[in-house]
């Protein structure tokens, strides 16, 4: 069964510095997504992306945050200069034109 | 308001028990419902996607109720393996998800 697949499974970074979460979504989806989950708190969307574009972001993918399809598979997120808030998993997820999306296993990201 | 909310649970049951989830939401443009299952420190995994009509899949059930923006979860038979935090979810046409907080169920033996 095809799967979302994300790496690294867990990065540690220092303040200030710049991560890229890599993504490589389900091969045939159309729609990719970031979302986050600080420890013991709800999973929230950071943004999804469509045709090569942002379709929707919201208030906590701030200009620190990037999206890109580099190429016909890799879907990334990249932050410029990393918060210790910043810590946290991060999900990345993809789906068809159908709404349920499925989600790979999440890079958990420390920042100290 | 939350734009979820869930039951916050705990739930502590035994095997064998059923259990039922409750979820509304705010947003009255939700078009998509979805019952997840969160293991810990692990990807949210789809259940089942929620209809107006209800829907079975083996031993669970969901409902949705649009005119009370309203959706459920009962678990029939409970296993041990059923032991997981369910979120409810919504998607908008954009596709985004919005996520409730999550209800943990613990299933004993």
């Amino acid at each position: 069964e095809p799967e979302v697949t994300q790496t690294p499974s867990h990065q540690v970074t220092q303040m200030g510095q710049e991560v890229i979460l890599r993504c490589v979504p389900i091969s045939n989806h159309l729609y990719f997504y970031w979302y986050r989950q600080i420890l013991g708190q709800k999973v929230e969307f950071l943004v999804s992306f469509y045709n090569n574009e942002i379709s929707e972001k919201s208030e906590i993918f701030d200009d620190q945050f990037s999206v890109e399809r580099p190429d016909g598979s890799n879907f990334t997120l990249k932050i410029r200069s990393t918060k210790l808030e910043d810590s946290a998993m991060y999900f990345c997820a993809s789906n068809q034109v159908t709404y349920e999306q499925y989600f790979g296993p999440g890079t958990r990201l420390t920042v100290t | 308001r939350k734009e979820v909310e869930q039951d916050p649970g705990p739930f502590n049951v035994p095997e064998g028990a059923t259990v039922a989830f409750n979820c509304t939401y705010s947003n009255s443009a939700s078009q998509s419902f979805f019952w997840y299952r969160q293991d810990c420190r692990k990807e949210p995994k789809l259940l089942m996607s929620v209809y107006s009509s209800g829907n079975e899949d083996g031993r669970f059930t969901a409902q949705l109720n649009r005119a009370s923006q309203y959706i459920s979860l009962l678990i029939r038979d409970s296993k041990l393996s059923d032991s997981a935090t369910y979120l409810c979810v919504y998607n908008t046409n954009a596709g985004k998800s919005t996520f409730g907080d999550g209800t943990t169920l613990t299933v004993k033996p």
